[in-house]
């Protein structure tokens, strides 16, 4: 069963950017789409961004003009760069996958357990 | 974008009752919904996708229902391990959005 495993740095200065990684184990990183989802304290889920192995890619307009992902498939790895990072961006950030439906629409099947990352000076 | 509304934002039940939990779209979303369970300090578990399909391996006693705008989803006997948070997730809209959850807590 695959398993996805984020990692980075927990604690970062405002307008630093916040940077993590995903490591997949137990499949591939072709066919899928990979995304990054966060999710501040006491408040809902919100869905930041998706990249495959092509490098194509969609962002959140709320997010997309500080928004970069990568996908590394030597090591089975993707990347989210969060630039000018402010106490706002404080959440627990999971990575996730996404495949497509039958009707050929991509859903979140399987998540990472999630990370911490405070913004605080 | 669109916005999903879970009901209840929580209950409390007892092993072996039948729950179920509700979630509202803002616009027609067809069936493209997906429900997910996260248990405490876990990674969420994806359960039903569009809207009435059984996610590999998920117990037949979770079923989902609806298209359109409302949508349910039912745990027919509920397990211990069932006790956790149930969310909901459009994939039609572009950004996908989540329902704000519902906490399901021991009687």
């Amino acid at each position: 069963q695959v398993h996805l495993q984020e990692s980075g740095r927990g604690l970062i200065k405002p307008s630093e950017t916040l940077s993590l990684t995903c490591t997949i184990s137990g499949g591939s990183l072709n066919t899928y789409y990979w995304s990054w989802i966060r999710q501040p304290a006491g408040k809902g889920l919100e869905w930041i961004g998706r990249i495959n192995t092509s490098g194509n890619s969609n962002s959140n307009p709320s997010l997309r003009s500080r928004v970069t992902m990568s996908v590394d498939v030597s090591n089975n790895q993707f990347s989210l760069k969060l630039s000018s990072a402010t106490a706002a961006d404080t959440a627990m950030y999971y990575c996730a996958r996404e495949f497509y439906d039958t009707n050929y629409h991509l859903y979140v099947d399987y998540w990472g357990q999630g990370t911490l990352v405070t913004v605080s000076s | 974008d669109i916005q999903m509304t879970q009901s209840p934002s929580s209950l409390s039940a007892s092993v072996g009752d039948r729950v179920t939990i509700t979630c509202r779209a803002s616009q027609d979303i067809k069936n493209y919904l997906v429900w997910f369970r996260q248990k405490p300090g876990r990674a969420p578990e994806s359960l039903i996708y569009s809207a009435t399909s059984l996610q590999s391996g998920v117990p037949s006693r979770f079923s989902g229902s609806g298209s359109g705008t409302d949508f349910t989803l039912t745990i027919s006997s509920l397990r211990p391990e069932d006790f956790a948070t149930y969310y909901c997730q459009q994939y039609i809209g572009f950004p996908v959005t989540f329902g704000g959850g519902t906490k399901v807590d021991i009687k």
